[in-house]
């Protein structure tokens, strides 16, 4: 089974501070997204990461940055947390190839911003 | 601007009947077609897909129609269970050998009542 776990299910944090969401995947899935999922929002791509060291911006990078050190782990960094990035934050992964093409979703995890 | 268009935010369904979902795309490019079910405080999980090529994809109880012309899919739900109580996200994707993010509808919440 694949398995997409979050560092934290819930998290609260204070405005201003610099926030770090971790996400890791340990199926050696090459493509790896971080998402926003906001009522009425639907789910919104903030970054997405192909492979090793690279990244590309989603429909809302804006605030966020990622890092991908390693294939199996991929952070999203608030640099300075603001109100209006309370969300639900959604890790996935997904493998690169024509039969695989869903993507698989972690727990997820509800910041608060105070 | 949004590719992927779930124009009803909420269903309300009687157990035992049939529950459908709509959903509707402007991008000819989309080739494979995901719907994913979230309940909340998870992540989505994966629930069936279809790709271009065919019309209905079928699994247990669930359902998917696709209409490329009308650019239109559906997911129906036969018999609609408690359980199924859900936001249903439908997604799509430029290229199913592609390890580009999904496109995500604003999702569907269902309420199955007994």
């Amino acid at each position: 089974d694949v398995k997409v776990t979050q560092s934290s299910r819930y998290l609260v944090k204070r405005t201003g501070e610099k926030v770090f969401l971790e996400c890791v995947q340990d199926m050696d899935h090459e493509n790896m997204f971080w998402y926003r999922q906001d009522p009425g929002l639907g789910l919104r791509l903030i970054y997405f990461s192909y492979d090793v060291k690279m990244k590309e911006k989603g429909d809302i990078p804006e605030g966020y940055s990622v890092s991908r050190e390693k294939k199996e782990r991929f952070s999203l960094i608030l640099e300075s947390a603001s109100t209006n990035q309370t969300s639900m934050y959604l890790c996935a992964s997904r493998p690169t190839g024509r039969v695989y093409n869903e993507q698989f979703f972690g727990p997820g995890t509800r910041l608060t911003v105070l | 601007d949004q590719q992927v268009k779930q124009n009803s935010p909420s269903l309300s369904v009687q157990e035992g009947r049939i529950s459908i979902l709509n959903c509707d795309y402007t991008n000819s490019m989309f080739d494979y077609f995901l719907w994913y079910k979230k309940y909340p405080a998870e992540g989505p999980t994966f629930l069936i897909s279809i790709s271009s090529i065919k019309d209905k994809n079928e699994d247990g109880r669930f359902t998917v129609f696709l209409n490329k012309s009308a650019k239109h899919l559906s997911l129906h739900i036969v018999p609609s269970q408690p359980g199924d109580s859900a936001v249903y996200f439908c997604a799509a994707s430029p290229d199913s050998n592609s390890g580009y993010a999904l496109n995500f509808g604003k999702g569907t919440s269902l309420l199955v009542t007994p």
